[in-house]
């Protein structure tokens, strides 16, 4: 089975931290990917990475940066949190395949700034 | 540009009810792919279903069935005899194999109260 794993389920940090989102697979997948999950928007991607080292903005990077140094661990951070980044944090993985691969999500990070 | 609509937000309905979940989608590309996710409230986006462009035939997995239609572009979801570990929001996902960023275009889900 695929696991995703996300560091912290329920965070609560103040306006102006720095504030980091980790997430592990375990199926060697070369993908991975942040999405924030908001009420009536539904999942929007924030950064995806296809390798290591490697990343592409996706839909709403502001205010954010990502780290992947490893394979299989993908960083979300959070240079100055600000109370508009309280929402639902997802990470997903996939393989990097011909065909568009299915993405495997970990259990979600409810980060709220307060 | 790409668009997936989920034009339900919420549905209710009683246990062993049917219920069907809307999905519709926009996209130039001939080939894509569609995939359906479930959430329970432990937040966790479940994977369900993928269904790629050229496959139009319909799927039955147990209570679980979805209808593929090009034609209205379409990927409708049926629960047949709900119950109430299906209450959980559902989404729709569309994705363009084509395009080399692996993105999904998500819906905005719909929420599916199953009342015992």
């Amino acid at each position: 089975d695929v696991k995703v794993t996300q560091s912290s389920r329920y965070l609560v940090k103040r306006t102006g931290e720095k504030v980091f989102l980790e997430c592990v697979q375990d199926m060697d997948h070369e993908n991975m990917f942040w999405y924030r999950q908001d009420p009536g928007l539904g999942l929007r991607l924030i950064y995806f990475s296809y390798d290591v080292k490697m990343k592409e903005k996706g839909d709403i990077p502001e205010g954010y940066s990502v780290s992947r140094e490893k394979k299989e661990r993908f960083s979300l951070i959070l240079e100055s949190a600000s109370t508009n980044q309280t929402s639902m944090y997802l990470c997903a993985s996939s393989f990097h395949g011909d065909s568009q691969e299915t993405q495997y999500f970990g259990p979600g990070t409810r980060l709220l700034v307060l | 540009a790409q668009k997936v609509t989920q034009a339900q937000t919420e549905i209710s309905v009683v246990e062993k009810e049917d219920v069907t979940l809307d999905c519709v989608y926009e996209t130039r590309d001939t080939t894509y792919y569609l995939f359906w996710y479930k959430q329970p409230p432990s937040g966790e986006l479940v994977f369900l279903i993928r269904r790629n462009s050229f496959d139009e035939q319909n799927e039955i997995s147990g209570r679980y069935s979805w209808n593929f239609q090009k034609s209205t572009s379409s990927f409708n979801f049926t629960i047949t005899a709900s119950q109430v570990v299906d209450s959980a929001v559902y989404f729709c996902a569309l994705s363009d194999p084509t395009s080399g960023t692996y993105k999904y275009i998500f819906g905005t889900g719909t929420r599916l109260k199953v009342l015992a």
